[in-house]
């Protein structure tokens, strides 16, 4: 099965940047879509097609891709952004979805 | 307003059967593709099943291949989740969510915009 990976857990302080990455061997041509999801809520898309910000989402947050990584970046970040993030993409067929294991971003 | 709405969740034991239903409004539903997605608790996001907007492509991951069937009703803007064989390992909070918009019934994996709530489907002896 095809896997996207990304790391358990990001710390920033209130104002930095944080950056939460996900890589997988399909991404180099297919999208990656990045997911916000706060506890006992539905997730909310924060990011489609690599970069693209969804209406209503704050300029803050934006997307990259570099090879076979895509990347989340928050600017700036605050309080209210502290919540569990999940990339998602398709496989190298572009037939199966698949969503990365999440990350936790804890602000201190 | 846009939104979308499972139903059908509940206690059911090993082997046992389900269906899940979900309730769309405020957007054109036909023209949609669709996707099951479940969590498992304390876990993260697992995707189920993916509909195309006319029903034509169908795919499911191989963790329920064979006991799940996913299928639509355009006319009544409802999508279904069929569960069979249930195992504990599908206890999960199951939520349908928006895909890809194309109404000549393609098919393409896309980020998914309108959630549901969930429904919470309990596999336990």
């Amino acid at each position: 099965s095809y896997d996207l990976t990304q790391p358990p857990s990001v710390s920033v302080s209130p104002g930095q940047t944080a950056r939460i990455t996900c890589s997988g061997d399909a991404l180099p041509k297919q999208h990656g879509y990045w997911y916000q999801q706060k506890p006992g809520q539905a997730p909310v898309l924060v990011i489609s097609k690599d970069r693209e910000r969804p209406s209503g989402i704050p300029e803050r947050f934006s997307g990259s891709s570099s090879g076979a990584t895509v990347t989340l970046t928050i600017s700036a970040v605050q309080a209210e952004d502290e919540a569990d993030y999940f990339c998602q993409s398709a496989d190298s067929s572009g037939t199966y979805v698949v969503f990365g294991g999440g990350t936790k971003l804890t602000v201190l | 307003e846009v939104q979308l709405m499972e139903s059908g969740g509940g206690l059911v034991k090993p082997g046992g059967s389900l269906r899940l239903s979900c309730a769309a409004s405020g957007f054109s539903f036909r023209t949609y593709s669709m996707n099951w997605v479940r969590q498992a608790p304390g876990k993260g996001l697992e995707w189920v099943s993916s509909i195309s907007s006319g029903g034509t492509y169908i795919h499911y991951a191989d963790s329920v291949k064979g006991r799940f069937t996913i299928s639509r009703d355009n006319a009544r803007n409802s999508l279904f989740l069929h569960m069979r064989s249930l195992r504990v390992e599908d206890t999960a909070v199951y939520s349908c969510a928006r895909g890809f918009d194309c109404d000549s019934d393609c098919y393409s994996v896309y980020g998914m915009d309108v959630w549901g709530q969930g429904t919470t489907v309990t596999v336990s002896s």
